[in-house]
């Protein structure tokens, strides 16, 4: 069965420091992950994913994320935080069939 | 295009009272999906349809029915509403079974 770990329900970091949230994922069989963000009383919509192929993978604004198979993670980092990056984050595994599994989210607060 | 509509937004239940959640989506997808969101536990799937006529039981269905009206259209019945079901509502869709979710906005449900 799979599951996702997120390490840390809150993260606070300054403007302008490097971003680090971290998610570690168990799957058995070759796992697509994604990491999300939730804005304030708005849904979720997709930052970046892994399917196959290159470990490192951008995503939008400014965000990437490296597959690591031998460490089972998919750490999410940001060179820089902006005010604009306050949400919740969420990491997700997907391996096999349609369920998608859903970390308990990380709360990122930048601080000015 | 609006990707993923929820109706309604806001709703206030007495115990026992009935009620029925709409999401319809217009980017043709084959899948969709019903999670129930609470604090510090991430999304949690209640049902999804991988494909119009179909539907399956997710992680916490039970106080729940869903019915995959058309390829549009998906809908998630409470009959006889709890406490319990106070939560954030989300529908999502997908094109493939392991792809990218899209989320509606949410429907905020209080049972008092």
């Amino acid at each position: 069965a799979q599951s996702v770990t997120q390490l840390g329900s809150h993260v606070s970091v300054s403007e302008g420091a490097l971003v680090l949230l971290r998610c570690n994922y168990s799957s058995s069989v070759p796992p697509y992950l994604f990491w999300y963000v939730q804005y304030p009383n708005q849904g979720l919509q997709l930052l970046l994913k892994y399917t196959t192929g290159a470990t490192l993978v951008k995503g939008i604004n400014g965000f990437e994320a490296e597959f690591k198979k031998s460490e089972t993670s998919f750490h999410l980092t940001k060179p820089s935080a902006h005010m604009s990056d306050a949400a919740e984050y969420f990491c997700a595994v997907r391996a096999g069939g349609f369920k998608t599994i859903f970390g308990a989210g990380t709360r990122l607060f930048v601080k000015a | 295009n609006a990707g993923v509509t929820q109706t309604p937004k806001f709703q206030v239940l007495k115990t026992g009272q009935s009620m029925t959640l709409q999401c319809a989506q217009d980017m043709n997808h084959n899948s969709m999906y019903w999670y129930r969101q609470d604090p510090g536990m991430g999304l949690r799937l209640i049902y999804y349809s991988a494909s119009e006529g179909t539907t399956d039981k997710g992680e916490v269905p039970n106080g729940y029915n869903v019915s995959r009206l058309n390829k549009r259209e998906f809908s998630l019945r409470l009959e006889s509403a709890a406490p319990s079901q106070t939560s954030v509502y989300f529908c999502a869709s997908s094109d493939l079974g392991r792809g990218t979710q899209y989320f509606g906005p949410g429907t905020r449900l209080l049972v008092l």
